[in-house]
């Protein structure tokens, strides 16, 4: 299954900046996702990264908040923009392959996220 | 939309004991995933299922889907302090996105 590389692991923001989040993959991926989970929460999806064309959001998330590039196969970045203590949380991005019935999807290490 | 509940939201049990946790959708579900988040970490995959009253083993975990494809449990027989983290269940129907339950926290005494 595939390896993916997350960064930052945490980090401590002002509000009102942006904060952006990258995603490496060891091998070539088709899906990409990016979730929000807050502390003792479940996973929330937030978007789907899709290479070569606008990523597709969920409900209740929108591209100017979270902005998202994808700009090849095994590389995605998400941006928080304009911080609120409220965005304060653990984001996850994951990646699913051919074999998702057998690996299911991977999850980077997640970027725990404080708004101050 | 969908909708994925597990039950129950915490378990504690004496190492030993056994564990179960059940998934419940609102539809009917094409496949469910169960994941493991460890404390501090991010879930891991455990496994998948498919058919109909389909049942999977993984050493001391027993994963099984209903008949009716709209529920699902997770069994561990004698728990280990290995076994503690939330375990997720994510269902899927085609052209959506999965949907993660809430998770179950399990907490095993030594």
């Amino acid at each position: 299954s595939a390896v993916i590389s997350q960064k930052p692991s945490r980090d401590i923001c002002q509000r009102g900046t942006s904060l952006t989040i990258q995603c490496q993959v060891d091998s070539q991926v088709t899906m990409m996702f990016w979730y929000r989970q807050q502390p003792g929460q479940s996973l929330t999806l937030i978007a789907t990264a899709n290479q070569g064309s606008e990523a597709t959001y969920e409900s209740g998330f929108v591209i100017d908040k979270f902005p998202i590039s994808r700009p090849n196969l095994t590389f995605s970045t998400l941006t928080v923009s304009n911080m609120s203590p409220e965005d304060s949380s653990i984001y996850l991005c994951s990646v699913g392959d051919t074999d998702t019935d057998v690996y299911g999807y991977t999850f980077g290490s997640g970027t725990r996220l404080t708004v101050v | 939309g969908q909708q994925v509940m597990q039950i129950p939201q915490y378990q504690h049990v004496q190492e030993g004991e056994d564990f179960t946790t059940y998934c419940n959708s609102s539809t009917t579900l094409s496949n469910i995933q169960w994941y493991k988040q460890r404390p501090g970490g991010h879930p891991v995959f455990l496994i998948q299922l498919v058919k109909s009253g389909e049942v999977k083993k993984q050493k001391r975990l027993t994963f099984q889907f209903g008949e009716a494809k709209k529920n699902s449990s997770l069994h561990i027989t004698a728990t280990q302090t290995t076994d503690v983290g939330t375990y997720f269940c994510a269902g899927y129907n085609y052209g959506q996105n999965f949907v993660f339950g809430p998770g179950t926290r399990l907490s095993v005494l030594p």
